[in-house]
């Protein structure tokens, strides 16, 4: 069974810093791409950035280019994404999601799995 | 960027109802790369069409996705009590990928 567990939400100031890490099983992580995909209070899905199967191909949106960082550790089977210079805006549930397929192109992939969600606020 | 529009904000149908949902997207979807999730309060989305037309696994056929290019449809044919929920399409077939707004599936 597929599942995909998230942690490291939690309140931040403007400004701040936080890690997200996504611990996954039950599939072979390393041969499928995983993303991050947000949800604000109240508001639709959001993609945040995806990693390629092997960590050498990352892609971003541009609302958070510059300010996350994707990465993914195949040893652990576990996805992170680093979060600084924290705004207002970034206060959402923060989803991993796993690739439907290996091979997702520039990036962009429908999504078969997703975790619970970790929440982040951002606020003073 | 494709931007998707899903016009019906909500829909208010029965149990037993037939429920068609739209998506439209701004620009032609390459090779049909649009997906459909359910989502319920407080939980993650589920994946329910990918390649317009394809279920995923598990799902009930009831569940049925078509269109191409620019009009995609979300079909349920009889609604059952635990499909009143939002529902959100995504595009992938170029980058970035971009969902819609949603649309939520109310009990009239």
């Amino acid at each position: 069974e597929v599942q995909l567990l998230e942690s490291g939400g939690g309140l931040v100031q403007p400004g701040g810093s936080l890690r997200l890490s996504c611990a996954a099983s039950g599939f072979t992580f390393s041969t499928y791409a995983l993303s991050w995909v947000r949800q604000a209070p109240g508001k639709g899905l959001e993609w945040v950035s995806t990693v390629s199967d092997n960590g050498g191909s990352t892609y971003y949106a541009d609302s958070v280019k510059g300010r996350l960082t994707i990465s993914r550790d195949n040893s652990k089977n576990t996805l992170f994404l680093q979060l600084n210079s924290l705004r207002v805006e970034d206060t959402a549930v923060y989803y991993c999601a796993k690739g439907k397929s290996g091979y997702c192109s520039g990036g962009s992939c429908s999504f078969d799995y997703w975790g619970q969600g970790t929440l982040v606020t951002v606020s003073s | 960027e494709i931007v998707l529009t899903q016009s019906q904000g909500t829909l208010s149908l029965s149990p037993g109802e037939r429920a068609t949902l739209s998506c439209r997207a701004s620009q032609s979807v390459s090779s049909s790369y649009l997906a459909w999730y359910q989502q319920n309060p407080g939980q993650a989305p589920r994946l329910l069409i990918y390649g317009a037309s394809n279920r995923a696994t598990g799902i009930p056929d009831r569940f049925s996705g078509s269109g191409s290019g620019t009009d995609f449809t979300l079909t349920i044919s009889r609604l059952e009590p635990e499909d009143f929920a939002v529902y959100y399409c995504q595009q992938y077939g170029s980058s970035p990928l971009t969902f819609g707004g949603g649309t939520k599936v109310e009990i009239k």
